[in-house]
């Protein structure tokens, strides 16, 4: 059972260009969480999915970030008109689909964005 | 809202030592605590999970407890090795998907 994948594992993006990452779930898991980790700080909340829905963008910046998880293929965070400040580390992490709040959340291994 | 406080901020033991590592948290509503380990530049590998009704749990040489009526948890690691050296971090599930700590920076010197 592969873990969670994401891709690329590397980014890099000049200013005002796109970003766009991407997560698959472990087989079987229906709940997606994406995080990020400025450079010094601590991994940070971003938005939760489920399949067609956004559960929770409570730490999504306002502008600019999106998230979505479709009834097929991977989760995409997408960043559009970059800036420096969005060099940061961005976790992707999936639990099943029942157990609700208590259940364990497995991570990938991140893809780490660099702008120019 | 939930914070979540880890001490020390780095630490550094001859091999061989037992160590503690601690984690508070200001909100005791949670559903669980997760310790991970972080190597420089790489994901997070998940140690253990308490649920919020346990009060401890054990991997090999690694036991984490939780008192969840005073926010907070240790993560006890035995007979340390130079492979412990890594980044450790806590983090609660509440009403938020994980809230994390800065973590603790641990070298174990051979």
């Amino acid at each position: 059972n592969a873990g969670v994948m994401q891709n690329p594992r590397h980014l890099v993006r000049r200013r005002g260009q796109e970003a766009r990452l991407r997560c698959s779930p472990m087989k079987g898991h229906s709940h997606v969480y994406w995080y990020r980790q400025l450079p010094e700080e601590g991994l940070k909340f971003m938005v939760y999915l489920q399949k067609e829905n956004i559960i929770d963008e409570s730490g999504m910046p306002k502008e600019r970030f999106s998230a979505e998880f479709p009834k097929e293929g991977p989760s995409i965070l997408r960043i559009q008109q970059v800036v420096r400040g969005d060099s940061a580390a961005y976790f992707c992490a999936s639990s099943p689909p029942t157990g609700g709040e208590a259940n364990e959340q497995f991570f990938g291994p991140g893809t780490r964005l660099t702008v120019l | 809202k939930q914070e979540v406080t880890q001490i020390p901020a780095a630490l550094s033991v001859p091999e061989g030592e037992n160590l503690v590592l601690n984690c508070s948290f200001t909100d005791s509503a949670i559903y669980n605590l997760q310790w991970f380990r972080q190597d420089p530049g790489k994901g997070l590998t998940s140690l253990l999970l308490i649920q919020s009704s346990q009060r401890e749990q054990t991997s090999g040489r690694l036991n984490a407890s939780l008192d969840k009526s005073s926010g907070r948890s240790t993560l006890y690691i035995a007979a340390s090795q130079p492979g412990d050296s890594a980044t450790y971090l806590c983090a609660v599930r509440g009403n938020t998907p994980l809230v994390f700590g800065k973590g603790t920076r641990l070298s174990v010197i051979a």
